[in-house]
């Protein structure tokens, strides 16, 4: 099983502030089958990010993903007041996981 | 617009059953591989079990393999989690979503509470 593990485990800025998330793998995830999802409070996970670097459907530009192998990221470039949330990496090269998720808060 | 409404949620006590049910509308149900993935109170998502689109191909998370059976009727767009022998560790809000490798179309969600 690949384990994922995000840091940090909260992320405390302003709006108009960069955020930088990272994801890393246990073992190298092939073809950059790597994901990332953006969670308000209840409410379903979105998808923002596929294959490390793509945008999904519809996703602003100011989220871009990086990365290869074991370590990814997600970056926001200018944090908007409704990017305040919890962002979630998977892969889906082994399997199907998780990580445990990095939450963005309004400092 | 495509649609996953779940159902069937509830408080079960543990060792107990349960069916869920995820209704699929807007899109051709049969074209697309379908999940359960699963999120504890306060805690991350977990990905649970996902079939195949002609339901020849089931694979499960080791924590609920020989409790839990994915299924789906493509004639009805339904996608089914039976769960038996429940434990407290199995309560979640339990999400459909579609596609085989990432997932861009999630349910609402049920809730499931396993106590006694």
């Amino acid at each position: 099983e690949i384990v994922l593990t995000q840091s940090p485990g909260t992320l405390s800025l302003s709006p108009g502030e960069r955020a930088t998330l990272s994801c890393r793998a246990s073992q190298s995830v092939s073809s950059n089958y790597l994901a990332w999802y953006q969670q308000k409070p209840g409410q379903a996970p979105r998808l923002l990010i596929y294959g490390a670097s793509s945008r999904a459907t519809g996703i602003p530009d100011r989220f871009s993903g990086s990365g290869s192998g074991t370590d990814f990221t997600l970056t926001i470039s200018r944090l908007e007041p409704e990017d305040f949330a919890v962002y979630y990496c998977q892969q889906y090269d082994n399997s199907r996981t998780f990580g445990q998720g990095t939450k963005v808060e309004i400092k | 617009e495509v649609q996953l409404v779940e159902s069937g949620g509830g408080l079960v006590q543990p060792g107990g059953s349960l069916r869920l049910s995820c209704a699929a509308s807007g899109f051709t149900f049969s074209s697309y591989w379908m999940n359960w993935v699963r999120q504890a109170p306060g805690k991350g998502l977990e990905w649970v079990a996902n079939i195949k689109e002609d339901g020849s191909e089931k694979y499960y998370v080791d924590s609920v393999k020989g409790r839990f059976t994915i299924s789906r009727d493509n004639a009805k767009n339904s996608l089914y989690l039976q769960m038996n022998s429940l434990r407290v560790e199995d309560t979640a809000v339990y999400y459909c979503a579609r596609g085989g490798y990432t997932y861009a179309f999630w349910g609402q969600g049920t809730l499931v509470t396993v106590s006694s």
